[in-house]
C-alpha cells in the first residue's frame, strides 16, 4: 500500500537560508507524488507534482522537488527562504488511481 | 473562475445533533472528496465520490455519510455529532480518469471548522 512519511513536524530557518522539507514514500507501483502548501486558515494549494516525467520538478513560489527512486524520496527545497513561505507543507502520494494519501505535515517557520 | 466553496466556514453544534456541511464545485469535476484535518494526523479521507450517485467510504467514515445527486455538490452529514468529530473539514475535487493523467491533482476548498460541544 502507498504511504508517505514526512520527517520533522517543525522546521525553522532564517530568511534567506535554504529550505529542505523531507518526504519519503512507499509505493508498490511507480508513484505520482505531490507537495501541497497550507497557509493559516486556508485550504491546501498545490505547489508541485511528479507524474513520471522529469525527476526534477519545479513548482510555484521558487520551490522544487527531486524524485529519487533509489532513495524513495521526494524532498522539497527552496534556495532562499522568504517570510511569506511560513506555512504547513504536506507531501502526498496517489493511492488506487484517484485518492491521495497525505503525510502528517511539516510546519515551516521563517525567522528574520 | 471555477472554484470550490464550503459552507458554513465555522460551525458550533451540540453532541447528538445532525450536522450537514456543504461543498460546491464549479470545475465540473467527476471526483469529489471529504477530508478531516487533525493535529498530528495530516488529512484523512472520510468519503469520496467518482460521479453522480457514486459514494465510497474512506479510512475514517464511521459517523459520516455523503450523497451525490449532481456533479457540483457533495454534502457531508454527521448523523449524530460527537466531540471526537471536532475538526477542520476540507472538501476537494479532481477531474478523474476521464481527463489526462496529470488530472490526479486535487483542488481544495477553504475548509469548515466544526466544534462539537
Amino acid at each position: 500500500a502507498q504511504s508517505v512519511t514526512q520527517l520533522g513536524s517543525h522546521v525553522s530557518v532564517s530568511e534567506g537560508a535554504l529550505v529542505l522539507l523531507r518526504c519519503n514514500y512507499s509505493s508498490s507501483v511507480p508513484p505520482y507524488l505531490f507537495w501541497y502548501v497550507q497557509y493559516p486558515n486556508q485550504g491546501l494549494q498545490l505547489l508541485l507534482k511528479y507524474t513520471s516525467a522529469a525527476t526534477l520538478v519545479k513548482g510555484i513560489n521558487g520551490f522544487e522537488a527531486e524524485f529519487k527512486k533509489s532513495e524513495t524520496s521526494f524532498h522539497l527545497t527552496k534556495p532562499s527562504a522568504h517570510m511569506s513561505d511560513a506555512a504547513e507543507y504536506f507531501c502526498a502520494v496517489i493511492h488506487n488511481t484517484d485518492k491521495l494519501i497525505f503525510g502528517t505535515g511539516t510546519r515551516l517557520q521563517v525567522f528574520p | 473562475d471555477a472554484e470550490i466553496t464550503q459552507s458554513p466556514r465555522h460551525k458550533i453544534t451540540e453532541t447528538g445533533r445532525q450536522v450537514t456541511l456543504a461543498c460546491h464545485q464549479t470545475w465540473n469535476h467527476n471526483n469529489m472528496f471529504w477530508y478531516r484535518q487533525d493535529l498530528g494526523h495530516g488529512l484523512r479521507l472520510i468519503h469520496y465520490s467518482y460521479g453522480v450517485q457514486d459514494t465510497n467510504k474512506g479510512e475514517v467514515s464511521d459517523g459520516y455519510s455523503v450523497s451525490r445527486s449532481n456533479t457540483e455538490d457533495l454534502p457531508l452529514t454527521l448523523e449524530s455529532a460527537a466531540s471526537s468529530q471536532t475538526s477542520v473539514y476540507f472538501c476537494a475535487s479532481s477531474v478523474g480518469l476521464a481527463g489526462p493523467s496529470s488530472s490526479y491533482e486535487q483542488y481544495f476548498g477553504p475548509g469548515t471548522r466544526l466544534t462539537v460541544t
